[in-house]
C-alpha cells in the first residue's frame, strides 16, 4: 500500500556536521510537511511545501536548517552544522491539497548528535 | 490562532475498561479535527476525523469521538480497552481549511493494565 518513506530511519553524527535527511512521500500527493519531535516540545512544524514550492518555514532555524524538494517525488531536509540539540526524531508527512486535509506520515528519522 | 489542549499527558485503565482521552480546541473558524496514535518507534497514523459532517466520528480498531462545538471539544473513546492500544495520541486541529497545517496537542499516553 502506498506510504511515506524516510531514510535514513537512524543517524549518529558528531557535532559540526551535516545531516541530510529525505523523505519520498505517497505518489500523487503535493503538500509535503516537515516535523520534529522531541520530548520536551513535543511535535514541531518545521517547513512544508504545495507543488514543491516552499509555503513556511518559519518553524527552521534558518541559519543551520534547509529544506528543499528537487522533485515531486523527493524532499529533503538538511542541517549545517548539526548540534547536540537537534537531536530528536523527524517526521515528513504528505496530503493532497483539496483533499480532506488528513496527513500521511512516514516512520521518522531519529537524529542523534553527540 | 488554532490552539489544541489535551487534557492528561498521561492516562492508564484496565484491559476491558472505557478509554477516554480528552481534548478541547480553540478555532477562530469551523474546524477540522484529527486523532492520530503513535506506537513506539513508528510515525502516526490516523485514527478518526472530522470535517464538518456527522459529529460523531467512528475510526479505527473501535475508537470514535465526538464534535461538540458548545465545549469546543473532540473527546475520544473506546468502549472496551485492548493492551494492544496501549500508545501515545495525539489530537490535531486544521489552522485554516486552506492550509492543511495541523496543530498538534502535546499528546497523551495510555497505558493499559492487564
Amino acid at each position: 500500500d502506498a506510504r511515506v518513506t524516510q531514510t535514513p530511519r537512524h543517524k549518529v553524527t558528531e557535532m559540526g556536521q551535516e545531516v541530510t535527511m529525505r523523505c519520498q512521500p505517497i505518489l500523487g500527493h503535493n503538500t509535503v510537511f516537515w516535523y520534529r519531535q522531541t520530548m520536551m516540545q513535543g511535535l514541531e512544524l518545521l517547513a512544508y511545501f504545495r507543488n514543491r514550492a516552499p509555503l513556511d518555514d518559519s518553524g527552521m532555524p534558518k541559519d543551520r536548517f534547509s529544506a528543499e524538494m528537487p522533485d515531486a517525488t523527493l524532499a529533503t531536509l538538511k542541517i549545517q552544522p548539526s548540534e547536540p540539540r537537534d537531536s530528536a526524531v523527524y517526521f515528513c508527512a504528505s496530503a493532497l491539497s483539496g483533499g480532506s486535509y488528513e496527513q500521511y506520515f512516514g516512520p521518522g528519522t531519529r537524529l542523534t548528535v553527540t | 490562532a488554532q490552539s489544541v489542549t489535551q487534557l492528561g499527558s498521561h492516562v492508564s485503565v484496565s484491559e476491558g475498561a472505557l478509554v477516554l482521552l480528552r481534548c478541547n480546541y480553540s478555532s477562530s473558524v469551523p474546524p477540522y479535527l484529527f486523532w492520530y496514535v503513535q506506537y513506539p518507534n513508528q510515525g502516526l497514523q490516523l485514527l478518526l476525523k472530522y470535517t464538518s459532517a456527522a459529529t460523531l466520528v467512528k475510526g479505527i480498531n473501535g475508537f470514535e469521538a465526538e464534535f461538540k462545538k458548545s465545549e469546543t471539544s473532540f473527546h475520544l473513546t473506546k468502549p472496551s480497552a485492548h493492551m494492544s492500544d496501549a500508545a501515545e495520541y495525539f489530537c490535531a486541529v486544521s489552522e485554516n481549511q486552506g492550509a492543511q497545517k495541523l496543530v498538534f496537542g502535546q499528546g497523551t499516553r495510555l497505558t493499559i493494565n492487564p
